[in-house]
């Protein structure tokens, strides 16, 4: 079993629309969680950090579930530019190689 | 200011032949990571630095692998006798300071990398 998991989708929605991905996690000493955006054929970038009590930026708002090892990425009101891939990052701080990028879900946004 | 820049952006090499990927990170970032990324697939974590010593190693897939860094600044990753698996994007990141805390990493655009 992979230690970070997410659905590879893709997702294919409609503009407008609310869309929300999971990612599971193996390792109960995890301690900080992210959710990372990646562009086809780009670098990733950081979108958002995910709080113990979930927060909130903008139409974004991610979620932390200790009990199940899961975070939640939810997109409210979709845009055509949130059509990505998007990556969840896992770390425990015991080490660089426990920053754990999961492989990503794709979403892409019809008009 | 400068983000992380890599070079060359892309090299097609053959099989069997010596590569060497370099990374400059973003000046004061203490940290460096090169990770590799497969077709579809996630970021593979390869070797961390903390200014120029790399406390782990750990994901370097075998000893056709090495990377240093020099004066804290730039690394260098080098694949010897390089094989068609090779064949992925190669990322670097950078972020302030180490592991101990989490820092926002910030990635250049990577190397492409394609070995006939």
């Amino acid at each position: 079993r992979k230690e970070v998991e997410q659905d590879p989708g893709p997702f294919n929605v409609p503009e407008g629309a609310t869309v929300a991905f999971n990612c599971t996690y193996s390792n109960s000493a995890s301690q900080s969680f992210f959710w990372y955006r990646q562009d086809c054929r780009k670098e990733p970038k950081l979108l958002m950090s995910v709080y113990s009590s979930g927060n909130e930026d903008g139409r974004f708002t991610a979620q932390l579930n200790r009990a199940s090892q899961y975070i939640s990425l939810l997109i409210r009101d979709s845009k055509l530019s949130d059509s990505a891939t998007y990556l969840c990052v896992v770390n425990s701080y015991s080490s660089a190689s426990k920053i754990i990028f999961g492989s990503g879900t794709r979403l892409s946004i019809r008009p | 200011g400068a983000g992380v820049s890599q070079s060359p952006s892309n090299k097609v090499t053959e099989k069997g032949k010596d590569v060497e990927l370099r990374c400059d990170p973003i000046s004061g970032h203490t940290a460096l990571y090169w990770y590799r990324q497969s077709l579809g697939q996630g970021l593979e974590f390869l070797i961390y630095f903390q200014g120029n010593s790399a406390p782990d190693k750990s994901g370097l897939p075998s000893d056709r692998f090495s990377a240093e860094r020099t004066g804290g600044s730039v690394s260098t990753l080098t694949i010897q006798r390089t094989q068609q698996e090779d064949s992925a994007v190669y990322l670097c990141a950078s972020s302030w300071t180490g592991t101990s805390s989490y820092n926002e990493q910030f990635f250049g655009p990577g190397t492409r990398l394609t070995v006939l």
